[in-house]
């Protein structure tokens, strides 16, 4: 299995425009979360999908972020109009039932940079 | 709320030495306990977790580590470091099963000289 793959890996974008990150998790995974890694704040949980419904997206930070799956292959994270305080690594992960009976297997994120 | 306590944002040993990561929980209910390992520009690999069954538990790449309920802690040792082995460290929390939201520690980053 080539793993959860993230695309793309790295984006530099000024601030004002529009940034879609795209993930595609490993097949059969009925759970798909999005993460985000920044210094400051560290590892948070932005928004996760059981079988392609979010459930919970308390962690999203304002409503310049809105994230969908529209099939169980295939999920995005959109960022508009993007910040600079955007700026983090962003990571999607799956597992087959969920992190407390099962694995949580991580992308290998994608760098975002906003001017 | 469950939240983790990382003692130590550095830990440096040399190769061969004991590895000792702390960590320490907050939770009103029995938690769900993790460590995880992120190499340099890689996402998180799951090393081991605790789910109320045994204590001690047993992960990837010889680590291993114990839940302590009298001392909140979860603390994260291998016997023998390997150069390989450097990278940052994870501990995070859930409250119970069937909940999906992990909570992390700020990390350690092990390094590990010859």
């Amino acid at each position: 299995d080539a793993g959860v793959i993230q695309s793309p890996r790295h984006e530099v974008t000024e601030m004002g425009q529009e940034v879609t990150l795209r993930c595609k998790p490993i097949s059969g995974h009925d759970y798909l979360f999005w993460y985000r890694q920044t210094m400051m704040r560290g590892l948070e949980l932005l928004i996760y999908f059981n079988n392609n419904v979010p459930i919970d997206d308390s962690g999203m930070p304002e409503d310049r972020f809105s994230a969908k799956m529209p099939n169980a292959s295939f999920s995005t994270l959109k960022i508009q109009p993007s910040e600079p305080r955007d700026s983090a690594v962003y990571f999607c992960a799956s597992s087959p039932t969920g992190i407390s009976t099962d694995t949580q297997y991580f992308g290998p994120g994608t760098r975002l940079t906003v001017l | 709320a469950q939240s983790v306590t990382q003692l130590g944002s550095h830990v440096s040993v040399s190769e061969g030495a004991l590895v000792l990561l702390r960590c320490n929980y907050s939770s009103s209910v029995p938690p769900y306990l993790f460590w995880y390992v992120q190499y340099p520009n890689q996402g998180l690999q799951l090393l081991l977790k605790y789910t109320s069954a045994a204590t001690l538990v047993k992960g990837i790449n010889g680590f291993e580590a114990e839940f302590k309920k009298s001392e909140t802690s979860f603390h994260l040792t291998k016997p023998s470091a390997h150069m390989s082995d450097a990278a940052e460290y994870f501990c995070a929390v859930i409250k119970n099963t069937g909940f999906q939201k992990l909570v992390f520690g700020t990390g350690t980053r092990l390094l590990v000289s010859p």
